[in-house]
């Protein structure tokens, strides 16, 4: 398949969990990564692989996976997290490079 | 560590062309593939194609296959992005990105590219 969709945007208290979800068929195939992109700045890899973080990505900044859903979830959200977040895989046909829409997160 | 370090600013006219570059520095380059992704203003990230140094392979999505053009050049490590027969909505920034193992671990910093007339 040749989509990745994430829901625009969500929400969180300062302190408290959210969870960013990115469906697609080639999901069940490939894992997705994650990347952040704060305004005005590139993106950053946050996560990838089953449950990976690059040096430096605080650790509560987790993954996991469930058919066609992969799934970010950050434990404690601090006023840093806030930005947009992107789901990378591949497309199972063409082994194209996919990202999804892209999740703007608040932290309130 | 690792640095992808991109070209300047570009203001190009319609129907014309531009080449962004893309110097990989603090790391194997023909290791790694490299992919450019365009961000239209208030835009998301779309991939535009791929290139695997080591085996001169190249991959586009089939919108931009009959105008973008990715080459590497191993001496310099360095990857180019050549986007042909400029439109206004081809206002964008572009980023290259190091691929491996299935995923992206750097981006550059982008490159603003402005049509205009």
């Amino acid at each position: 398949s040749s989509e990745l969709t994430q829901d625009p945007a969500v929400s969180v208290v300062l302190g408290q969990t959210v969870r960013i979800t990115c469906q697609g068929a080639g999901l069940r195939i490939f894992h997705a990564s994650w990347h952040q992109q704060r305004p005005g700045q590139a993106p950053v890899l946050v996560l990838y692989g089953e449950n990976l973080r690059p040096s430096g990505i605080p650790d509560r900044f987790s993954g996991s996976s469930s058919g066609n859903t992969a799934s970010l979830t950050i434990t404690g959200a601090q006023a840093e997290d806030e930005g947009d977040y992107y789901c990378h895989s591949r497309d199972s046909t063409t082994n194209h490079v996919l990202f999804g829409g892209g999740t703007k997160v608040t932290v309130l | 560590q690792v640095q992808l370090v991109q070209s300047g600013v570009e203001v190009k006219r319609p129907g014309s062309s531009v080449k962004v570059s893309c110097k990989t520095s603090g790391g194997s380059f023909s290791s790694y593939s490299f992919s450019w992704v365009r961000q239209a203003p208030g835009q998301g990230l779309e991939w535009i194609g791929q290139i695997i140094p080591i085996f001169d392979t190249k991959n586009y999505p089939q919108k931009y296959q009959d105008r973008v053009t990715i080459t590497a050049d191993e001496s310099t490590s360095t990857t180019y992005m050549e986007l042909s027969d400029l439109r206004f909505e081809d206002t964008a920034v572009y980023y290259c990105a190091r691929e491996t193992g299935g995923y992206i671990d750097f981006w550059g910093q982008g490159t603003l590219v402005t049509v205009s007339s």
